[in-house]
């Protein structure tokens, strides 16, 4: 069966200090990864999303970056963090198939100080 | 441009009472559409989608959503809910119909708090 994790669960760091997400997936291979924040009353924004090893398309533009060094490993950083960074970020995974379903990491809560 | 609108922030209802969540959408191509539930300090979770052919799309849980196309809605119901029901609903439609992109464009949420 396929798992997802995120490290770390918890995160609290000061305005520009940088940051590294990690999410990896296991149980399949060559999938789709998406990384999403979710702001207080905001709903679920795509940040980014990956269909292939060093490839990754940015939805938004903002001071945070994504990586995937691995097939099944999506890292997001920033080299400083805004107050505005603060929030929950989900990291997903889907077969490419048209209409496949996503599933969702357990999280990182992010605060930034 | 698309969006996706959840009309109700806040539903409060009381256990075995029935239960509408509400979500429209607006796109100009054709799109599918998912519900997603999340617990509090979780990920999401898929409660139901619709791809193609029946509207009415069911969950193992007792929740189903009904796709109108004309009024472009994809509202979620449950007949009689448990307080085992209380989450946070969130609806988002994915465009990329024709492609493996898959990328999710999610309403605001949708927080059901089941009272005893």
């Amino acid at each position: 069966s396929q798992t997802i994790h995120q490290w770390p669960a918890t995160l609290v760091q000061p305005v520009g200090s940088p940051l590294s997400l990690e999410c990896t997936v296991e149980g399949t291979s060559n999938p789709n990864l998406y990384w999403y924040r979710q702001a207080a009353g905001r709903g679920l924004q795509l940040l980014f999303y990956s269909v292939g090893i060093g490839q990754i398309s940015s939805e938004v533009p903002q001071n945070l970056s994504a990586s995937r060094p691995q097939d099944r490993q999506f890292i997001l950083s920033s080299k400083k963090l805004l107050l505005s960074d603060s929030g929950f970020y989900l990291c997903a995974w889907s077969v490419p198939r048209r209409g496949d379903t996503q599933y969702f990491g357990p999280g990182t809560r992010l605060t930034v100080l | 441009a698309q969006s996706v609108t959840q009309l109700d922030s806040q539903v409060p209802v009381f256990e075995e009472a029935p239960v509408e969540l509400r979500c429209n959408y607006s796109s100009s191509v054709s799109v599918y559409l998912f519900w997603y539930v999340q617990y509090p300090n979780q990920g999401l979770q898929l409660l139901l989608k619709y791809l193609s052919g029946s509207t009415l799309v069911e969950s193992i849980n007792g929740f189903e959503a009904e796709f109108n196309k004309s009024q472009t809605s994809f509202h979620l119901r449950k007949p009689s809910v448990h307080i085992s029901d209380t989450a946070e609903y969130f609806c988002a439609v994915s465009l990329d119909r024709g492609s493996t992109l898959g990328r999710l464009y999610f309403g605001r949420g949708t927080q059901l708090t089941v009272w005893p």
